[in-house]
């Protein structure tokens, strides 16, 4: 089974600078998925960027950018011009294949608390 | 709006005491889940099912049942509460193209008293 540690409870960022949250993670399996997911106070999860192993080039989603390093298991997540609306829960998601039923599930660590300063 | 919808939104139980936490999904998506996420924590996978009539364990199924009958709804059943299952609970569905994330519900704040 995967593992993931976010060693980062908490993090602090002032409004338009940038900011980046850690994740380390470790799997036996040569392909798989990786995905950070945001929890707002809303409580809703919603994805922000993923990444296949397989891809050397790293991911992009508008102010969001992933570091990938695949040999050091290591997958951090960059915050640009950060939002009062980025303030939240960051949580590092491996993707663990559920191998029998051909679906799968998160492997979630415990999350970094983002906070944006105005 | 499309989505997966949960309910309700916050209950309290007696411990002992039994409900039915609802969740229903209109995407027409297979695959749905079961998770909670307990206190400072991530969410850990109770329960999976990969269509109707197909259920199966996740990592913390005790305490838990579950049925799927329709492709849209997926309850999750609680027989004889226990204070440690007071958590928050999610629901998630999700198609059957590979890498299509999961869509979650707003979940479900338990207290067990």
């Amino acid at each position: 089974a995967q593992t993931v540690t976010q060693s980062q409870p908490e993090m602090s960022v002032q409004e338009a600078e940038t900011v980046t949250l850690s994740c380390t993670y470790d799997t036996s399996e040569s392909d798989y998925y990786l995905f950070w997911y945001k929890q707002p106070p809303s409580r809703q999860m919603i994805l922000v960027i993923r990444q296949e192993a397989y891809k050397q080039q790293n991911a992009t989603e508008n102010r969001f950018s992933v570091n990938f390093q695949k040999a050091a298991k290591s997958f951090s997540l960059k915050i640009s011009d950060s939002q009062l609306g980025d303030a939240a829960m960051y949580f590092c998601a491996p993707r663990e294949d559920l191998t029998t039923s051909g679906t799968y599930k998160y492997i979630f660590g415990t999350g970094t608390r983002l906070k944006v300063l105005a | 709006n499309a989505g997966v919808t949960q309910t309700p939104k916050f209950r309290i139980l007696k411990i002992g005491q039994s409900m039915t936490l609802q969740c229903t999904q209109d995407m027409n998506h297979n695959y749905m889940y079961w998770y909670r996420q307990d206190p400072g924590m991530g969410l850990k996978l109770i329960y999976y099912s990969v269509g109707a009539g197909i259920t199966d364990k996740g990592e913390v199924p005790n305490g838990y049942n579950v049925s799927r009958s329709t492709t849209e709804d997926f309850p999750l059943r609680l027989e004889l509460a226990a204070p440690s299952q007071t958590s928050v609970y999610f629901c998630a569905s999700s198609s059957t193209t590979t890498w299509w994330p999961q869509h979650f519900g707003d979940g479900t704040r338990l207290s067990i008293l």
